[in-house]
């Protein structure tokens, strides 16, 4: 079975550094055609999707977004890592980590994490 | 500001038929690039219902049916059933943006 799940701070101030994690199971992250995305939704608004990280190690990154965000993986712990930079009370909502496999859908998602922006 | 527009809200009766349309444009689905459909309960993640413009992961009803053609797609609801209501958002690929969502559809059953 497909899992994956984030984890990560419910509350970060303004200008800080976010950094979540994305935890996943039932399938590995070096298969090729595998990949995890991360996706955003603020309250009452449509997702947004944020970057990917392939099984070979390239990565992709919204062009509005690609100066704040860094991905990272360890493979051998399941995990990926997103930070994203200098945060803002519109960088509020959940923050879904999802997964893709030789296809650009995301047929399994994390069940998200709800952050909040605020001093 | 997304380039995938939807209608803000559609509604039908149990039973009924509803069509979510989803207009793109030429460096969407004007470029090739298919349309894949989530359902979103309240507090839930998104559900992948169609991917690859018709096509239904294991489990989903068929029911639920997707199309494409030119820079339209569209999601079609039959036998509508109070479980349906939901919100619902189209995914593709576009070459100025990357990964794109539509505005998103409340589906309202009466």
């Amino acid at each position: 079975q497909v899992t994956l799940r984030e984890s990560g701070p419910a509350v970060v101030k303004p200008t800080q550094t976010l950094t979540l994690t994305c935890t996943f199971s039932g399938f590995s992250l070096t298969t090729t055609g595998m990949c995890v995305n991360w996706i955003r939704q603020p309250p009452g608004k449509a997702p947004e999707w944020l970057a990917r990280i392939d099984w070979d190690g390239d990565k992709y990154h919204k062009t509005s977004l690609r100066s704040r965000l860094t991905l990272s993986k360890d493979a051998s712990k399941n995990e990926v890592i997103l930070r994203m930079t200098n945060m803002d009370p519109v960088d509020a909502g959940m923050y879904f980590c999802a997964r893709s496999y030789r296809n650009w859908n995301f047929d399994t998602w994390g069940p998200g994490a709800l952050v909040t922006v605020s001093s | 500001q997304s380039v995938l527009t939807q209608p803000p809200s559609v509604s039908g009766a149990p039973g009924q038929r509803v069509t979510i349309s989803c207009t793109g444009g030429s460096s969407n689905f004007g470029a090739g690039y298919d349309v894949h459909w989530y359902k979103q309960l309240p507090g839930s993640a998104p559900q992948l219902i169609i991917y690859d413009d018709n096509n239904r992961p294991s489990g989903v009803p068929d029911r639920f049916s997707g199309s494409k053609s030119g820079t339209s797609a569209s999601l079609v609801i039959t036998g509508l059933q109070s479980e349906d209501e939901a919100d619902y958002y189209c995914q593709s690929y576009d070459d100025n943006l990357s990964e794109v969502f539509g505005t998103g559809t409340k589906v309202t059953v009466l």
